[in-house]
């Protein structure tokens, strides 16, 4: 099974709100990651989770706060989002962070940001 | 750094024939190439990986890639297109050295679409 779970699919915000996007795996995997796609365009990297700790960030704005409660959930704190923060996210897990080994998405979160 | 370049930013082939989408790479030292499907509105799909070995890599759905060094590239194939392949197909790559090397690399993408 290589299942990786996103909540919600779909999430309108105003720029004021706080919200939080809700990533889960049962692989038992050690490494996730948190991507940004906007329309059709490739995913960016935002965060690498290795071993629960974050590894990566990859110069993202403050207003994204991730956590790793655990190693197998991985949230993604939203707050005073701006318009162009509307996109797809994308969680992903990986079995190790190492370079051959396979990241496994999710379905993503559709963000608007009004 | 590495980087991913996908010709075709759309490429169009009858149901039944054979299909090809280009992917060429640049890294540094031993490359590791990936390529994923996206289906509208959903997250990415793995199809398959070259690490190392036999240059043909089989994945799922009936696709294929030959990784060929010489070209730098790593083209994924299948023998008989189906309207359900339609969809965005990512190359990746990760490799080389340096603070750069973990991450995954994308192309821009292809869109492949099948006519019936």
């Amino acid at each position: 099974d290589t299942e990786v779970t996103q909540t919600p699919k779909h999430l309108v915000m105003g720029m004021t709100n706080k919200k939080s996007l809700k990533c889960e795996q049962h692989m038992g995997h050690r490494a996730m990651y948190w991507y940004k796609q906007k329309a059709k365009k490739p995913p960016e990297l935002m965060f690498v989770y290795s071993y629960e700790k974050l590894s990566i960030n990859e110069s993202v704005p403050s207003r994204f706060s991730p956590e790793c409660p655990n190693s197998s959930l991985l949230n993604l704190h939203l707050h005073a989002l701006q318009p162009e923060d509307s996109a797809l996210y994308l969680c992903a897990s990986s079995q190790d962070p190492g370079l051959t080994d396979t990241q496994y998405f999710g379905p993503g979160t559709r963000l608007t940001v009004l | 750094a590495q980087s991913v370049a996908q010709p075709e930013d759309q490429v169009n082939v009858a149901e039944g024939n054979p299909l090809t989408v280009k992917c060429t790479y640049s890294v540094s030292g031993n490359p590791y190439l990936f390529w994923y499907v996206q289906y509208p509105n959903r997250g990415l799909q793995f199809l398959l990986k070259y690490i190392t070995g036999d240059n043909l890599v089989k994945g799922s759905y009936g696709f294929e890639a030959e990784f060929n060094k010489s070209q730098t590239s790593f083209h994924l194939k299948k023998p008989s297109a189906l309207v359900s392949d339609s969809a965005l197909y990512f190359c990746a790559v990760r490799g080389g050295s340096g603070a750069g090397s973990y991450q995954l690399t994308f192309g821009k993408g292809t869109k492949l679409s099948v006519i019936p």
